[in-house]
């Protein structure tokens, strides 16, 4: 039972251009929700969070948008760099809850 | 600060055989997970625990075990394995819970010949 979903397993991107991961999920009760970003060889690093009472979050060339209605949420990196280039993973929780579900990963790649 | 500290880094162990892996945390954080990556299966829950009690389990068969010691150091062991259980073990430790994020090991690279 997926509850969070990436659909997309890889996007290519333009440098300078922007790149948009999208996330799925279906359980309403999740009230958090992440971004990683995850090289080769090395743990997933966190990029940016937001919470279900927040539509919008911004972090420098990060942003998140959190649709509720539509149970979805994307992460936009404007402009993309070749740096950017690595796995992105989208999790959820609940308050209350101690885990985070994580969807199955977005490779994406920044072409200079 | 030191990061989240896994050991070891590779492994490679034969059908069968059972294997146990470490997790050093942060210091001063008290939750830790454990995960699963696969290739196309993102990152699987396995088990989180918190002073030194498990609070959460993933639906993984029993061969997979952990533990969480006085000083919040953690360990999980997988019995009996199978080729199936080659993977990235992830660590990951927080203050007090997962829900606002976590500190990532590097994780243990398992293959199972």
């Amino acid at each position: 039972d997926q509850q969070v979903k990436q659909n997309s397993p890889s996007l290519s991107v333009q440098e300078g251009r922007i790149s948009i991961l999208n996330c799925d999920y279906t359980n309403s009760m999740f009230d958090y929700f992440l971004w990683y970003k995850k090289y080769p060889a090395e743990g997933p690093t966190f990029l940016i969070s937001i919470s279900s009472i927040k539509d919008k979050n911004e972090d420098g060339r990060f942003t998140v948008f959190l649709n509720k209605s539509a149970k979805h949420l994307s992460l936009h990196i404007v402009p993309s760099q070749p740096g950017d280039s690595a796995v992105y993973f989208c999790a959820a929780a609940m308050e209350y809850g101690n885990k985070l579900v994580f969807g199955a990963g977005t490779i994406l790649r920044v072409k200079s | 600060k030191a990061g989240v500290t896994q050991t070891p880094r590779y492994l490679i162990k034969t059908r069968g055989q059972q294997v146990t892996l470490s997790c050093s945390p942060i210091s001063g954080h008290r939750s830790v997970s454990w995960y699963q990556q696969t290739p196309g299966q993102g990152l699987q829950f396995l088990f989180e625990y918190f002073s030194e009690t498990q609070r959460n389990k993933g639906n993984f068969p029993g061969r997979f075990s952990g533990r969480q010691f006085s000083n919040s150091r953690s360990e999980m062991n997988v019995s009996t394995l199978e080729l199936g259980d080659s993977a990235l073990y992830l660590c990951a430790s927080s203050l007090f819970t997962p829900v606002y994020g976590y500190t990532f090991g590097s994780g243990t690279r398992l293959t199972v010949v």
